[in-house]
């Protein structure tokens, strides 16, 4: 247990769906991440939220919405998805002032686009 | 963030000592070296990092060459559920910041019984 929980932990939807993917923080994180990874390819990061605010966006499509509602939660909102987005789905989150700053990773989301 | 360069897999006998090169020339003063594995279907997990001094801690050992262009994680004795996917990275840190993580390809490493 990390202390990040991420839910559900599997999912399969349609390309005409809309669902969300939630990560949960229990570590006074100010910081929060989501990754994709795909199949033989490296993690990649698609969003960073600060204090909730977001400061970074890796050209993710707009098919990806994230939310942080609070420092604890984010989410991850799906509309029209494309088969090529099915992949783990990974949520971080960060203590940014230490000088460690070590991210802790959920157990992450298989999401399935049919 | 500077480039890393690892070998793809790497095997390693159980309770032997496990060395992860890292390559990682063009690295400037201010980048730290960071260790993460990934267990199978897991989400990554921190290991260690350093600046230029060697570190240890109860997971590993980081050994970071004098010039900085290179370093070795080292598991002391490696066991079965060492097996994973370890990263290394390079980047900036600074306080009252978040920074991001840049994943290459990582190292598998398949321990052996």
């Amino acid at each position: 247990e990390t202390g990040v929980t991420q839910t559900p932990r599997h999912l399969v939807m349609g390309m005409t769906n809309k669902k969300s993917l939630k990560c949960e923080q229990h570590l006074g994180h100010n910081a929060m991440y989501w990754y994709k990874q795909s199949a033989k390819k490296p993690l990649e990061l698609m969003f960073v939220y600060n204090f909730k605010e977001q400061t970074e966006n890796n050209s993710v499509p707009s098919r990806f919405s994230p939310e942080c509602p609070n420092s604890s939660h984010l989410f991850l909102h799906l509309h029209t998805l494309q088969p090529e987005d099915s992949a783990l789905y990974l949520c971080a989150s960060s203590q940014g002032e230490l000088l460690r700053n070590e991210q802790f990773f959920g157990p992450g989301t298989r999401l399935t686009v049919l | 963030d500077a480039k890393t360069t690892q070998p793809p897999s790497m095997d390693c006998a159980e309770g032997r000592a496990a060395n992860l090169p890292c390559n990682h020339s063009t690295i400037s003063g201010n980048e730290y070296v960071y260790w993460y594995r990934q267990i199978h279907s897991q989400g990554p997990q921190y290991i260690i990092h350093g600046l230029k001094n060697n570190e240890t801690n109860e997971m590993a050992s980081l050994i970071i060459t004098e010039d900085r262009k290179s370093s070795t994680l080292i598991l002391p004795h490696a066991t079965l559920r060492d097996t994973a996917v370890y990263y290394c990275i390079v980047r900036v840190v600074s306080g009252g910041s978040n920074y991001k993580l840049t994943f290459g390809k990582g190292t598998l490493l398949t321990v052996n019984p």
